[in-house]
């Protein structure tokens, strides 16, 4: 069975300082897909990334970076120089598509508080 | 482009009593799901449908809840009778199909309180 830890919990810091939020997954699977999703206090998911396990290349987008390991089968987000605006629960999520469906099974969730 | 519409975007209920949900996925997307998030956690998924037809509904609790899509567009969700652990957010979100795991577009949830 699939399976997303994220075993931070809530994690503050002040406006600029660097925050990295880590996941770790588990699957049977060779052929999956990770992604992370932001949901700021308005309740809507917002979809930030997607990757498939066939691409181990660090993203950087802008500010974001995410490192992707499957040798330690983490997943981890980094923010750099971090907003007060970017304050919300970041979560984790996997898909196995070989099943024949593409359902997310996401972790609990970290909830990031930026002061400033 | 329109996002996926949901409403209401609260309700209240007594225990026992029916709820429905609604939910229209962005034009063009040929899968809808529906999520329940119990306060504090992830989502977990109820059902999904691919076009009018179910892909996966595993984890619905067939007892009370139901669910459809008329057309392969609008869906509902349905419970009945409601009991107090269901009470959390129920989150609307379709992809363009469900082969190569496309990213999902959530909806902005219907609240559910039940009393």
């Amino acid at each position: 069975a699939q399976k997303v830890t994220q075993a931070q919990t809530e994690i503050s810091v002040v406006e600029k300082e660097d925050v990295t939020l880590d996941c770790v997954y588990e699957t049977r699977d060779t052929t999956y897909y990770l992604f992370w999703y932001k949901q700021p206090p308005s309740g809507e998911l917002v979809f930030l990334i997607r990757r498939n396990s066939f691409d181990e290349q660090n993203e950087i987008s802008g500010r974001y970076s995410w490192n992707f390991q499957k040798s330690t089968s983490s997943f981890n987000f980094t923010i750099t120089a971090s907003q007060v605006v970017e304050s919300a629960v970041y979560f984790c999520a996997l898909s196995e598509v070989p099943h024949g469906n593409s359902k997310l099974t996401f972790g609990k969730g970290i909830t990031l508080s930026v002061r400033p | 482009e329109a996002g996926v519409a949901q409403s209401p975007r609260y309700k209240i209920i007594e225990k026992r009593q029916s709820v429905a949900f609604w939910c229209n996925p962005i034009s063009g997307h040929a899968t809808l799901y529906w999520y329940q998030q119990i306060l504090g956690q992830g989502p977990k998924l109820l059902i999904q449908f691919q076009n009018n037809g179910v892909v996966d509904d595993s984890q619905l609790p067939k007892d009370r809840f139901s669910a459809e899509r008329l057309k392969g567009v609008d869906s509902t969700l349905k419970i009945q009778p409601a009991k107090l652990e269901d009470s959390a957010v129920y989150l609307c979100a379709s992809s363009l199909s469900v082969q190569g795991a496309y990213e999902q577009y959530f909806g902005p949830g219907t609240r559910l309180t039940v009393t």
